[in-house]
């Protein structure tokens, strides 16, 4: 068990560009969510996937946001048109799909920071 | 409007004592609720839950309480160690926690002194 994986650890990057995030859930996990935590709150649930599937969205999501899963294993997150707005450190948790009960198990996080 | 409530930012205690860090909540459909603790550079790692139909669960040094009638529940680490100091976030969650949807709390960062 090699726990969840994201990519890379930090991300620095100008107003207005695109960035791209990776997450590698532990493996034969269902279930894969990205959360965004800022500064002195909690971590804020953005969207989930089972297997390939996106099943929810926040309203947090912005359209500038997109989320894949393709193969259901690994996951990317891309923010289109960073905004100052978006620097927040981007959490991805798998869990299997078996528990009723579920207990996320999160990666260290992506620190992204818009200037 | 903030459905998960931890009121109190810090909290500081003497190594061997018992810690005791608050939750409140205010959406009475919530019915699955967890402890996450984090450590600086870390992700949140799970330490506890507790389904609404029960109103403790214990796993060695750690108990969580919950008060439905009052939408309180509280983690108590007895005795604390010095490796505890870290932030603890209460959740919550609607479906007996099977969406994974969680509602944090803005945490609470425990220090706990040799």
């Amino acid at each position: 068990d090699t726990g969840v994986s994201q990519d890379p650890r930090h991300k620095i990057t100008k107003r207005g560009q695109n960035v791209t995030f990776r997450c590698d859930p532990i493996s034969e996990h269902n279930r894969l969510y990205w959360y965004r935590q800022t500064l002195g709150q909690g971590p804020e649930f953005l969207t989930y996937f089972q297997n390939e599937a996106q099943l929810e969205k926040s309203r947090l999501l912005s359209d500038r946001f997109s989320a894949e899963r393709p193969k259901g294993s690994f996951s990317t997150l891309e923010i289109q048109r960073t905004e100052q707005g978006d620097s927040a450190m981007y959490l991805c948790a798998s869990s299997p799909l078996d528990r009723a009960d579920e207990k996320l198990f999160f990666g260290s996080g992506t620190q992204l920071s818009v200037l | 409007d903030q459905q998960v409530k931890q009121n109190s930012p810090s909290l500081s205690v003497q190594e061997g004592r018992i810690s005791i860090l608050n939750c409140d909540y205010t959406n009475s459909m919530f019915d699955y609720f967890l402890w996450y603790k984090k450590y600086p550079a870390e992700g949140p790692t799970f330490l506890i839950s507790i389904s609404s139909i029960k109103d403790k669960n214990e796993d060695g040094r750690f108990t969580v309480f919950l008060n439905k009638s009052a939408k309180h529940l509280s983690l108590h680490i007895v005795p604390s160690q010095p490796g505890d100091s870290a932030v603890y976030f209460c959740a919550a969650s609607e479906d007996g926690g099977s969406q994974g949807n969680l509602i944090f709390g803005k945490g609470t960062k425990l220090s706990v002194k040799p």
